[in-house]
């Protein structure tokens, strides 16, 4: 199957500070990326949908000035956690579908401990 | 609108047992069925897929049959084993909705 990377898969950062998380697809273009959040124990919640190019369309009550995502390359998203809180900490996870593929493929999660 | 009921966890199994997650959804048009699973620490992976009524997804001794009639998506292995132990998630997909609607998600247990 299709491969999708997240760098870094860890990261601790001190409140207030930004944070950048990458997502790319591998072997394939990424026309739609997804991102998540994984709070232990629960489900997958969709913060946000982005289209290559385009401005991302955020779920309801996700906060698009704090998370910041970009979506500039077809193999390419960012999401940028602005003034990280403690309560930010959570497992985020990035999904990636091409043009004609009906099936998502996720990378493997970042990890954020906001201290 | 679209949804997922998966049946609650933990699901505790010794290794060789029968393993059943029941899947129901309800969804508008004709959605794609999916079964993902998440080892720990780690993010998701497609385990199997169907497209169409009827259709049986299979991967590593697992299956899922697209049941139409009764809006199922149950996913079964006839043994499991100690290293098949993570969360798995079901899921639906409709182009109209453009996105994936996830279950809660299964916690399975095996135990040797």
């Amino acid at each position: 199957g299709a491969v999708v990377s997240q760098h870094p898969s860890r990261v601790i950062c001190k409140s207030g500070t930004s944070v950048k998380i990458e997502c790319r697809s591998l072997d394939f273009q990424a026309t739609t990326m997804f991102w998540y959040r994984q709070f232990p124990k629960q489900s997958l919640m969709l913060m946000a949908t982005s289209n290559e190019g385009s401005k991302a369309t955020y779920e309801q009550g996700v906060e698009k000035d704090k998370f910041l995502i970009n979506h500039a390359s077809l193999t390419l998203s960012t999401l940028t956690v602005t003034s990280a809180h403690p309560e930010d900490s959570s497992f985020y996870i990035c999904s990636a579908r091409g043009g004609t593929m009906e099936t998502q493929y996720f990378g493997p999660g970042t990890r954020l401990l906001v201290l | 609108g679209d949804s997922v009921t998966q049946m609650e966890g933990p699901v505790t199994l010794s290794e060789e047992a029968f393993l059943t997650i029941n899947c129901t959804y309800t969804a508008t048009g004709y959605p794609s069925l999916f079964w993902y699973v998440q080892y720990p620490g780690e993010g998701l992976q497609l385990l199997l897929k169907a497209t169409k009524a009827d259709d049986k997804g299979s991967n590593k001794g697992f299956e899922a049959t697209y049941r139409k009639e009764t809006t199922s998506f149950h996913l079964e292995k006839g043994s499991v084993q100690v290293s098949d132990s993570a969360v798995y998630f079901c899921a639906l997909f409709t182009g109209g909705g453009n996105k994936l609607t996830f279950g809660t998600g299964t916690q399975l247990k095996v135990e040797l």
